[in-house]
């Protein structure tokens, strides 16, 4: 059971340059998101997904794509890369009904130039 | 106003003392509450879940105060293993995705 796996760790990218985050989780959970975490602001909400074929918009999700074809998967796609999207980016699941809190894979620094 | 807001840090405080992290949220209608841990270049782990009728994980308590929209948690015997960042976390209503606070750094030092 690997939980929450992100790939790549580490990645950096040129201005204008397209890329996907991948991550995937083995739990059988439903709900899944992207998260961003920048110095001095927390963790913002960029998409989520309740469950395959449903995604949601969150607090940022200007500039990045999401889908989820299955419900291991929910890859988030950088269309055009610039310099604000240079941060740390968190993938979470979590089972559907009740409170349970999210699990988180190990992130992807990001550093776009 | 943040939808959830936490005491600003640093917290430096010696090993074995007591610290108590508080947190307040704006949307009454939330539905659940959790403290969140994370290290240095980690990921946030997930501490507890806190309930208003409170709850405790040893060394660790959590209360939550639906008529004020006030969050806490304790920490007894502080270790210095205990350093970390604590994040203050809300789900609003629909339960389908996080609102974090900005997090309260701890610094327990020997």
């Amino acid at each position: 059971n690997a939980g929450v796996t992100q790939t790549p760790k580490f990645q950096v990218l040129k201005t204008g340059q397209s890329m996907t985050l991948q991550c995937a989780q083995d739990m059988n959970h439903e709900y899944m998101s992207w998260y961003r975490q920048d110095p001095g602001m927390g963790l913002r909400l960029i998409h989520y997904s309740v469950g395959a074929g449903i995604t949601d918009q969150g607090e940022v999700p200007n500039g990045y794509n999401v889908s989820r074809s299955t419900t291991e998967d929910f890859p988030l796609r950088l269309l055009s890369a610039a310099p604000s999207q240079t941060s740390v980016y968190f993938c979470a699941s979590r089972p559907r009904g009740g409170h349970y809190g999210y699990t988180f894979g190990s992130g992807t620094r990001l550093t776009v130039v | 106003r943040k939808e959830v807001e936490q005491d600003p840090g640093p917290f430096n405080v010696p090993e074995g003392a007591t610290v108590a992290f508080n947190c307040t949220y704006s949307n009454s209608a939330s539905q659940s509450f959790f403290w969140y841990r994370q290290d240095c270049r980690k990921e946030p782990k997930l501490l507890m879940s806190v309930y208003s009728s409170g709850n405790e994980d040893g060394r660790f308590t959590a209360q939550l105060n639906r008529a004020s929209q006030y969050i806490s948690l304790l920490i007894r015997d502080s270790k210095l293993s205990d350093s970390a960042t604590y994040l203050c976390v809300v789900t609003p209503p629909g339960g389908n995705k996080l609102v974090f606070g900005a997090g309260t750094i701890l610094r327990v030092k020997s």
